[in-house]
């Protein structure tokens, strides 16, 4: 069965501190697609980046980066420098490759950050 | 307007009335999904209609109740709700398989 678990239920940082969130997923498939989520205090779910199984390549954009190793089967995103701005619920994803015409999510339990100036 | 919308943003409603969340995307899709996020519970998938076909139903009370008339609308339709139905109810919608879902702002219920 697919499951999705973010260990972190809250973490709380100084600015400019550099933080990681963690994602251990499980699935049976080879090919599936993992996804991270940014939920700021209004409450909409911002995409924040897109990985399948075959891409083992860490990924930077600007201060964000994610560390993903099917051999731990983890998908790790780190926030260099943090800025309060940064303070949201954090949500890890996952989908298995799939032949219908939409995307079966499977959502951890989110990690809220908390970045005090 | 741009993404996806939804209104109302809040609803405040009693056990015995009959009201109606709407969800409008922008971006083209031709899927589209409602999800109840409670406080203390992970995101929890309600519906899913792809195509304007209903493909998924995960066990929700049928005091929910979902319509798509259209590729880019989709509407619940909510009567004799239960306090503990008060959430926040998210929609979003997708292109295709394992592609990322675009979500609204949500709409706060409280049912009193």
């Amino acid at each position: 069965a697919q499951k999705v678990t973010q260990a972190q239920t809250e973490i709380s940082v100084v600015e400019k501190e550099d933080v990681t969130l963690d994602c251990v997923y499980e699935t049976r498939d080879t090919t599936y697609y993992l996804f991270w989520y940014k939920q700021p205090p209004s409450g909409e779910l911002v995409f924040l980046i897109r990985r399948n199984s075959f891409d083992e390549q860490n990924e930077i954009s600007g201060r964000y980066s994610w560390n993903f190793q099917k051999s731990t089967s983890s998908f790790n995103f780190t926030i260099t420098a943090s800025q309060v701005v940064d303070s949201a619920v954090y949500f890890c994803a996952l989908s298995e490759a799939f032949t219908g015409g939409y995307n079966k999510l499977i959502f951890g339990a989110g990690t809220r950050l908390a970045v005090h100036p | 307007e741009t993404g996806v919308t939804q209104t109302p943003r809040h609803l405040v409603m009693g056990m015995t009335n009959k009201k109606s969340l709407k969800c409008e995307q922008h971006l083209g899709h031709n899927a589209m999904y409602w999800y109840k996020q409670s406080a203390k519970k992970p995101l929890e998938l309600m519906f899913v209609y792809s195509l304007e076909e209903r493909v998924e139903n995960n066990s929700v009370p049928s005091r929910f109740s979902p319509e798509c008339p259209n590729s880019s609308h989709l509407f619940l339709h909510l009567h004799t709700l239960q306090p503990e139905d008060s959430a926040l109810y998210l929609c979003a919608s997708s292109q295709g398989p394992n592609n990322e879902q675009f979500f609204g702002p949500g709409t706060r219920l409280t049912v009193l």
